[in-house]
């Protein structure tokens, strides 16, 4: 079954710790690999994704993630995290036969203590 | 550029009332999506439209929901007889024509609660 799995439900941190957020997927074809951030009340933001080429992606904010194909895994980072990146993160594969929708992980819950 | 519109955002109703979500995708985008969040979960696919066509409700609960999106107008998610399972989070998303490679883009949500 298809599924994305995120361990870590919630993360609190102290500023200017880094961050590392595991994703890791199950799904058989080629994937489309998204995270999103959801700032409290807000809607859900892209931060970055990867569909093909270099593995190391690096989005907005500072983000970056690295796809592993063989762990099956999208990991999300930051250097250095600051107050203002409190909030959800949810990491989302796009299913590339059939119909393309998303199947995201649970999410995790970023807190960042000033 | 106006981003995907969801309303009302935050609707409260009783149990046995109907559920009205309404969704106005971006500018130019043709492809509509609905996600449900329930409490401590992540976003779970309900069902993708085109205009005047249903493409996937593989995610759709098999009664008291339906989802539509007219030729004018937002698409619109119908909960009949709502119950309280039923409150959650519910997501539009939009894309401009639905293929792989394309990044769908979210509104803000609807929060039902069911009393």
């Amino acid at each position: 079954a298809q599924s994305v799995s995120q361990h870590n439900h919630h993360v609190i941190l102290s500023e200017a710790a880094s961050l590392e957020l595991g994703c890791n997927y199950s799904y058989g074809g080629t994937v489309n690999l998204f995270w999103y951030v959801q700032y409290p009340g807000q809607h859900l933001q892209l931060l970055l994704k990867y569909f093909s080429g270099d593995p190391l992606v690096k989005g907005i904010k500072g983000f970056e993630a690295e796809f592993i194909k063989s762990k099956f895994s999208f990991n999300l980072r930051k250097p250095s995290v600051q107050w203002s990146d409190t909030a959800e993160y949810f990491c989302a594969v796009l299913t590339t036969s059939g119909t393309y929708k998303y199947i995201f992980g649970t999410g995790t819950r970023l807190k960042v203590l000033a | 550029n106006a981003g995907v519109m969801q309303n009302p955002r935050h609707l409260v109703r009783r149990r046995g009332q109907e559920a009205r979500l309404r969704c106005s995708p971006m500018k130019g985008h043709s492809h509509v999506y609905w996600y449900r969040q329930l409490p401590e979960e992540g976003l779970k696919f309900m069902v993708y439209l085109q205009k005047e066509n249903i493409i996937d409700e593989s995610g759709m609960p098999k009664e008291r929901f339906s989802a539509e999106f007219p030729k004018e107008g937002p698409s619109i998610l119908r909960i009949q007889q709502v119950v309280r399972g039923d409150s959650a989070a519910y997501f539009c998303a939009s894309s401009p024509q639905g293929g792989t490679q394309e990044t769908q883009y979210f509104g803000p949500g609807t929060r039902l609660l069911v009393l």
